[in-house]
């Protein structure tokens, strides 16, 4: 039974370094959604991909952020150079069809610490 | 752009009394779906509301949909120390409707 799984589930980084978080989404969903929320605040949508295929980039920082699904192997969202700002909570989503009107199934988390 | 509203932000009440949070769009949602993040966990799907007019129920807690499809709330009666938790209310965004919008949250703090 396994859920969406994400790893790490804590990250600590130095200023300038990189971060990579990874989202394995539930068995025989190939819709992934990524998600920041700050803490005591919302979710705040970031990307939504299909494999190999970003679908709505329109969340994401334009510098420094990127994501991807490939065909084979979990969702990736990677941080560049990191900034003390990009520390928050980062939730990756699945769905076993697309858009707006399905369930969507989060993983625990990856927490990003930027010291 | 869409905004999706929740009041109140915060509430803390005593075990046993009810709570109510209010959910409200900018623009008519298709559909309308709940969320409860509990402290240090991650969003788990509640429920979805499709029809105008629509109310659920689960054991204490019920869902509605307003009749102009642009409101939502969920009452939850006789709190429990279980429910405490940030809840969110979502819609498919206006825009594309290839993702959620999701609302500002409220969060419920129950104590005995």
């Amino acid at each position: 039974n396994a859920g969406v799984m994400q790893n790490p589930r804590h990250l600590v980084r130095r200023r300038g370094q990189e971060a990579r978080l990874r989202c394995s989404p539930m068995k025989g969903h190939s819709h992934v959604y990524w998600y920041r929320q700050l803490p005591e605040e919302g979710l705040k949508f970031m990307v939504y991909l299909q494999k190999e295929n970003i679908i709505d980039e329109s969340g994401m920082p334009k510098e420094r952020f990127s994501a991807e699904f490939p065909k084979e192997g979990p969702s990736i969202l990677r941080i560049q150079q990191v900034v003390r700002g990009d520390s928050a909570a980062y939730f990756c989503a699945s769905a076993g069809l697309a858009g707006g009107y399905n369930e969507q199934f989060f993983g625990p988390g990856t927490r990003l610490t930027v010291l | 752009g869409q905004q999706v509203m929740q009041i109140p932000q915060y509430q803390h009440v005593q075990e046993g009394e009810d709570f109510t949070t209010y959910c409200n769009s900018s623009t008519t949602l298709s559909n309308i779906q709940w969320y409860k993040q509990r402290p240090g966990g991650h969003p788990v799907f509640l429920i979805q509301l499709v029809k105008s007019g629509e109310v659920k129920k689960q054991k204490r807690l019920t869902f509605q949909f307003g009749e102009a499809k642009k409101n939502s709330s969920l009452h939850i009666t006789a709190t429990q120390t279980t429910d405490v938790g940030t809840y969110f209310c979502a819609g498919p965004d206006t825009g594309t409707a290839s993702k959620l919008t999701f609302g500002t949250g409220t969060r419920l703090q129950v104590t005995l």
